[in-house]
């Protein structure tokens, strides 16, 4: 059974604390994606990977970085969080190769900055 | 730019009710790629189909169907005779041929069928 894990349901963080969004998937994938989730804006897209050690610019990277040590494992940093930033994440992977694969997601991390 | 809307933000039905979710796309690509995903109360957004724009046959699976029309560049999603556990949030999304792996999203449709 695939799988996409994140390291935290629920998160509640003070402004100005760096914050780091772990993800984690079990099927030997090369793309990795992390997204945030605004109420009427759908997903956007933050940043992407599509190897170890590369990474891309979504639409809204501000404010965000990721880093990919590992094939299976994605995380997203925010280096000093602001209360703009809460929001819901979620993380996403897929094959590499075509851009017909599906997207298998996460099941998101509610992110609260006071 | 590619872009993809979802103007129903919200639609309530009664079980057993048909509905139909609306989705518009915008693309200069002439290959490219449409995906609906459903989102349920718990979070994980579950992949429920994936059409190519070669391909305008309408797709019929149990109570889901789809009909992709390149003409009206609209992908709508309709279930036939609802039930409560279809209430969730509806993403439309689109992938084109040179953007690598990325989707665009619609803002979403959330679906609530009372009993």
């Amino acid at each position: 059974d695939v799988k996409v894990t994140q390291s935290s349901r629920y998160l509640v963080k003070r402004t100005g604390e760096k914050v780091f969004l772990e993800c984690v998937q079990d099927m030997d994938h090369e793309n990795m994606f992390w997204y945030r989730q605004d109420p009427g804006l759908g997903l956007r897209l933050i940043y992407f990977s599509y190897d170890v050690k590369m990474k891309e610019k979504g639409d809204i990277p501000e404010g965000y970085s990721v880093s990919r040590e590992k094939k299976e494992r994605f995380s997203l940093i925010l280096e000093s969080a602001s209360t703009n930033q809460t929001s819901m994440y979620l993380c996403a992977s897929t094959l590499g190769g075509g851009v017909y694969n599906e997207q298998f997601f996460g099941p998101g991390t509610r992110l609260t900055v006071l | 730019a590619q872009k993809v809307t979802q103007a129903q933000t919200e639609i309530s039905v009664v079980e057993k009710e048909d509905v139909t979710l609306d989705c518009v796309y915008e693309t200069r690509d002439t290959t490219y790629y449409l995906f609906w995903y459903k989102q349920p109360p718990s979070g994980e957004l579950v992949f429920l189909i994936r059409r190519n724009s070669f391909d305008e046959q309408n797709e019929i699976s149990g109570r889901y169907s789809w009909n992709f029309q390149k003409s009206t560049s609209s992908f709508n999603f309709t279930i036939t005779a609802s039930q409560v556990v279809d209430s969730a949030v509806y993403f439309c999304a689109l992938s084109e041929n040179n953007a690598g792996n990325m989707l665009t999203f619609g803002g979403g449709t959330r679906l609530m069928v009372k009993p």
